[in-house]
């Protein structure tokens, strides 16, 4: 079973500001697999990044994804927020990493 | 658009079965899509628990495996969720959600059920 790790735990930021957050398997395996969920409170996750790097439906273009083989990142440009929430990656159909809250 | 909606029992008893059912519309149960079930735990991270196919395959989390069947209602269009031998580590919101092997990711999400295992 492939483990995700994310990284930080916590950012720490202020809106407008950009966040990078890490997400890395303990093995590679194709980038197809690769997701980016956004889980608020009270609230069912959000898929906001498939294939490593395809905005979902509806999702704003200041959240991209990208990354290959083992490591993946998450990045939203400027945030807005509504984007302070806790972020998780999956590989599809299988184990999700513990989460990057990112927060004010 | 595509609704999933959970139901089952709030509480549970330790050692005893949970079972959860998921009814879909807006989509068939039928269709090219995986099934699948997550929970969250209070106050903890997301946990895939498993998915189940049209054609029945199923794939399971390895380390519940052993406690956990997922099956289909194609009658009602819904699928369901059995996990025996609880205890309070089991206690979670359950989520059901479709996984879309063209999308390649859980596109649509039920709005979770909090089960509680305890005496």
């Amino acid at each position: 079973e492939i483990v995700l790790t994310q990284s930080p735990g916590t950012l720490s930021l202020s809106p407008g500001e950009r966040a990078t957050l890490s997400c890395r398997a303990s093995q590679s395996f194709s980038s197809n697999y690769l997701g980016w969920y956004q889980k608020k409170p009270g609230q069912a996750p959000r898929l906001l990044i498939s294939a490593a790097s395809r905005r979902a439906t509806g999702i704003p273009d200041r959240f991209s994804g990208s990354g290959s083989g083992s490591d993946f990142i998450l990045t939203i440009s400027r945030l807005e927020p509504e984007d302070f929430a806790v972020y998780y990656c999956q590989q599809y159909g299988g184990s999700f990493g513990q989460g990057t809250k990112v927060e004010i | 658009q595509v609704q999933l909606q959970e139901s089952g029992p709030g509480l549970v008893k330790p050692s005893g079965t949970l079972s959860l059912t998921c009814a879909v519309s807006g989509d068939s149960i039928s269709s090219n899509n995986w099934w699948s079930w997550v929970r969250q735990p209070p106050g903890k991270g997301l946990e895939w628990i498993g998915e189940i196919h049209q054609s029945g395959r199923t794939n399971y989390k390895a380390s519940l495996k052993s406690r956990v069947t997922m099956s289909l209602d194609r009658s009602k269009n819904q699928f369901s969720l059995k996990l025996t031998s609880l205890t309070a580590a089991d206690t979670a919101v359950y989520y059901c959600a479709r996984g879309s092997p063209i999308i390649m990711g859980f596109d649509s999400w039920g709005q979770g059920t909090l089960v509680t295992v305890s005496s």
